[in-house]
């Protein structure tokens, strides 16, 4: 079935560094991923997507990395700032325009 | 951009009534939207699929005359809790994919509150 997790639930980085958050995801056929930044009270925020017919896809200060062979998606966040604290999801746009979100991983920053 | 609104943004009701949650694309058509809710620290679930002019899909586990959704329009989704309950007090939030797009926007969420 479709499912999307996580391995880390919190990630704890020094400010000006680099920031790497992981998603392990089971479904095979799964081919469009969607990574999302969740602050407090909150909905969900679009980060970056990528298709499975790409390995790699950046935006601004943000890459998605996806490895089809051992099914997993890292979302990295370069030169972390304070105002990149908060939860981030990956999720899986299935069938049907369903989005599957994982666990989610709350990311804090060190001064 | 495109905005996906929901009203209220936060309820507080008695146990036993129910509450309406409205959930509205402001600048596009949506003939299908979604409801999610999230308990603390918790992810994002699925509830169900509100379908523009015809019932609503509901993901299992889902009770369909507890949690009753109305999509009377392209640009409007109801969501209402009926007889609430402290159990039911959770973020619900809506997302609307935008008419042949993959692009979906969410909702700011609604805090539901049963006491």
């Amino acid at each position: 079935g479709e499912s999307v997790g996580l391995h880390l639930p919190t990630l704890s980085v020094q400010e000006g560094d680099n920031s790497i958050i992981n998603c392990a995801y089971s479904n095979s056929a799964s081919d469009y991923f969607i990574w999302y930044k969740q602050e407090s009270g909150k909905g969900p925020q679009f980060i970056i997507d990528i298709r499975s017919n790409m390995d790699k896809r950046q935006g601004q200060r943000v890459t998605v990395l996806l490895n089809k062979t051992v099914k997993h998606l890292s979302l990295q966040i370069a030169a972390t700032q304070p105002g990149d604290s908060a939860v981030y999801f990956c999720a899986e746009n299935s069938s049907a325009s369903k989005i599957i979100f994982g666990s989610g991983t709350r990311l804090s920053i060190r001064p | 951009g495109a905005v996906v609104s929901q009203h209220p943004s936060w309820v507080i009701c008695k146990s036993g009534t129910s509450v309406k949650i409205e959930c509205r694309s402001l600048d596009f058509q949506a003939t299908t939207m979604f409801w999610y809710r999230q308990f603390p620290k918790q992810s994002l679930m699925l509830m169900a699929t509100s379908n523009e002019g015809s019932k609503a899909t509901y993901e299992q586990g889902v009770e369909k005359d507890k949690f009753l959704i109305n999509h009377a329009s392209l640009t409007l989704s109801t969501l209402t809790v009926t007889s609430a309950h402290p159990e039911d007090s959770s973020f619900y939030i809506c997302s609307a994919p935008r008419v042949y797009t993959d692009t979906q926007y969410f909702g700011p969420g609604t805090r539901l509150t049963v006491l």
